[in-house]
């Protein structure tokens, strides 16, 4: 099946640091950037960060606002991809989802539309 | 950063009737427009990428259109179903961005 699966969301402190998983099955992981999309409580969609394929040596892309305190990475062997979030903050409470894209060189950007993604993982920030 | 304001903010609407949602850009993201479909308690569905071109398994009933600043969904006749939060997205530039969301809720 192909599928995106997050985990490693929970209830943890200001002021930590956390690290979120995604692992893919069912395609060729390697191909796809990952982006993370969270989602705080009763609000919309917010683009956090975007890590390349492998191709493009998984060099990476950051919201503003997240710059700096978040942090992506891929395993490729494992077909994992991460979000470490440093310096937890009580407006990070949110579900995350990791999304795929494939390369798309029309645009400026380069990346496709978000095609698959995952069920989510909940981060919740006790300050 | 481009700005993607999404309007109305909620919809409300009977099944079978016509639903018209908007989505404007700040500045052009071209065709670079995609549109997603969420339900409570689950994950966003893509339904349309590139301003007009529907996903996979998405129904007919879905049709996108538009470029430049200026984007519609247009969902030709509500089935029970499709009462849920559409948000629209540009991957044109950096960084991506979201729209703020439509509501459709059953009148």
């Amino acid at each position: 099946e192909v599928q995106l699966v997050e985990s490693g969301g929970g209830l943890e402190q200001a002021g930590r640091s956390l690290i979120l998983s995604c692992t893919g099955s069912g395609f060729s992981f390697d191909d796809y950037a990952i982006s993370w999309v969270r989602q705080a409580p009763g609000r919309g969609l917010e683009w956090v960060g975007l890590i390349r394929n492998k191709e493009y040596r998984g060099t990476t892309e950051y919201a503003a606002s997240v710059r700096g305190t978040f942090t992506m990475s891929r395993d490729y062997s494992k077909s994992i991809a991460y979000l470490q979030i440093n310096s937890l903050k009580s407006e990070d409470t949110a579900v995350y989802y990791c999304t795929r894209s494939r390369l798309a060189l029309d645009s400026p950007a380069g990346w496709g539309s978000f095609d698959l993604w995952g069920r989510g993982t909940l981060v919740t920030v006790s300050s | 950063e481009i700005v993607l304001a999404q309007s109305p903010a909620t919809l409300s609407l009977s099944p079978g009737e016509r639903a018209t949602l908007s989505c404007r850009a700040s500045q052009s993201v071209s065709n670079y427009l995609a549109w997603y479909q969420q339900k409570p308690g689950q994950a966003p569905r893509l339904l349309i990428y590139d301003a007009s071109n529907r996903a996979t398994g998405i129904p007919a009933r879905f049709r996108g259109s538009g470029s430049g600043t200026d984007f519609t969904l247009t969902i030709s006749s509500l089935e029970p179903e499709d009462f849920a939060f559409y948000y629209c997205h540009q991957r044109s530039n950096w960084p991506l961005t979201f729209g703020g969301g439509t509501k459709v809720e059953i009148k």
